[in-house]
């Protein structure tokens, strides 16, 4: 069974730090990597989609790294706002299928 | 351009009621999927489509019908709900590799 681990599972983050949080996921039959953020009463949005090792995406204040090898994935908020407050997902793709396994989420609440 | 949409929003069942959960998308995707959504785990797939005509089990399928009713929509049932199916379902569809998802449905069974 294919399984997908996010930590932590929740995490209170002062206005104006950074932070980091990570998802594990299985290293063999690797074809692709999502993240996505899902803030309170919306839909999951796709922030990021990495397919090779060693891949960096960035979007604004947020980046995220990928290691197929050993399978990890860290995403970094840079200088973090109220409004990145949401539940970040992390999906596994295994194969060509195009079917994700889930990550249950880090929550990221920051204080202001 | 309305992206995925999912109707109802809302909904209580009684056990043993039955019910049809409606999703549609306009960005012309071919793959669309039904998912779950519960306290402390994360997304779990019911069914999905490939492509018009076809449908194929997911993670938890059981209690569950599906029809691809061509390829803007995609719809869910539930035959004879029970508790357990209480939940938040979603329905999504497949760009090139990310998905879109909709609103999500909120079921409560009695």
């Amino acid at each position: 069974i294919l399984n997908v681990e996010q930590s932590p599972q929740s995490l209170h983050v002062q206005e104006g730090d950074s932070t980091n949080f990570t998802c594990s996921f299985p290293s063999s039959n690797f074809y692709a990597l999502h993240w996505y953020r899902w803030e309170t009463a919306k839909s999951p949005e796709a922030l990021f989609v990495m397919t090779l090792n060693g891949d960096e995406k960035k979007k604004g204040r947020i980046s995220a790294t990928l290691n197929t090898k050993e399978g990890y994935s860290y995403l970094y908020i840079k200088g973090s706002q109220p409004e990145d407050s949401a539940t970040y997902l992390c999906a596994f793709m295994a194969g060509s299928n195009y079917q994700l396994i889930w990550g249950a989420g880090t929550k990221l609440i920051i204080k202001p | 351009n309305a992206g995925v949409t999912q109707t109802p929003k809302f909904q209580v069942l009684k056990t043993g009621q039955s019910m049809t959960l409606q999703c549609a998308q306009d960005m012309n995707h071919n793959s669309m999927y039904w998912y779950r959504q519960d306290p402390g785990m994360g997304l779990r797939l019911i069914y999905y489509s490939a492509s018009e005509g076809t449908t194929d089990k997911g993670e938890v399928p059981n209690g569950y019908n599906v029809s691809r009713l061509n390829k803007r929509e995609f719809s869910l049932r539930l035959e004879s709900a029970a508790p357990s199916q209480t939940s938040v379902y979603f329905c999504a569809s497949r760009g090139v590799y990310e998905q879109y998802f909709g609103p999500g449905t909120r079921l409560t069974v009695t």
